[in-house]
């Protein structure tokens, strides 16, 4: 089975920061990632699909992109609302998550 | 409105089984892949299970494999997940969640609580 890395575990940031998660598979994959948001309390979110393919209604500043083995989410200008815990997903393998706290 | 709703949740001693129930409404069931994904309290998405459209294939994590079953009543725009031979390990919120593709499940419901302790 594919495993997933996903990094870093936490990080701090201020809102208008430029915020990057990283997932790593252990082997090279299609375009088959996606990228979800969890408030606290809450379900998760889907943000990003087939790699770089934003769900509607979603704000243009999550984007992602990555080929082979790495795959990014870059938050371009960090929103008080983003404060959360970001997965990837990849044929059933979630990663381990991504706390954005605030700085 | 486009909802999912999970039940059957609630305290279960080791051992025992339970089932669990997710109510689709707001959009076309009998056409969408469906998934279970629980979250242990403190830790991350583990995603359980997958079934098609028809039921007619069912996918399943290797930590549930043999334990839990997926099945689904297209006629009744419900999901099921019977859950035997609990253990404490799967204490858990269990959320159900809509299969746009394998990357992305685009529906969620509020999920459901399972505490298994004696």
């Amino acid at each position: 089975a594919i495993q997933m890395t996903q990094s870093p575990s936490s990080l701090s940031a201020s809102v208008g920061d430029r915020v990057t998660i990283t997932c790593r598979a252990s082997q090279e994959i299609r375009n088959d990632l996606g990228w979800y948001q969890q408030k606290p309390g809450k379900a998760p979110k889907l943000l990003i699909y087939a790699e770089s393919t934003l769900q509607s209604g979603v704000p243009s500043r999550f984007s992602g992109s990555g080929s082979g083995t790495d795959f990014t989410l870059t938050i371009s200008s960090l929103q008080p609302e983003d404060f959360a815990t970001y997965y990837c997903l990849l044929s059933g393998t979630f990663g381990q998550g991504t706390r954005v706290e605030v700085k | 409105e486009v909802q999912l709703v999970e039940s059957g949740g609630g305290l279960v001693q080791p051992g025992g089984s339970l089932r669990l129930s997710c109510a689709a409404s707001g959009f076309t069931f009998s056409t969408s892949g469906m998934n279970w994904v629980r979250q242990a309290p403190g830790k991350g998405l583990e995603w359980l299970s997958y079934i098609s459209i028809s039921g007619s294939s069912a996918y399943y994590a290797d930590s549930v494999r043999d334990r839990f079953t997926i099945s689904r009543d297209n006629a009744k725009n419900s999901l099921y997940l019977q859950m035997n031979s609990l253990r404490a390990e799967d204490t858990a919120v269990y959320y159900c969640a809509r299969d746009l593709r394998a990357d992305a499940y685009d529906i969620w419901g509020q999920g459901t609580l399972v505490t298994v302790s004696s």
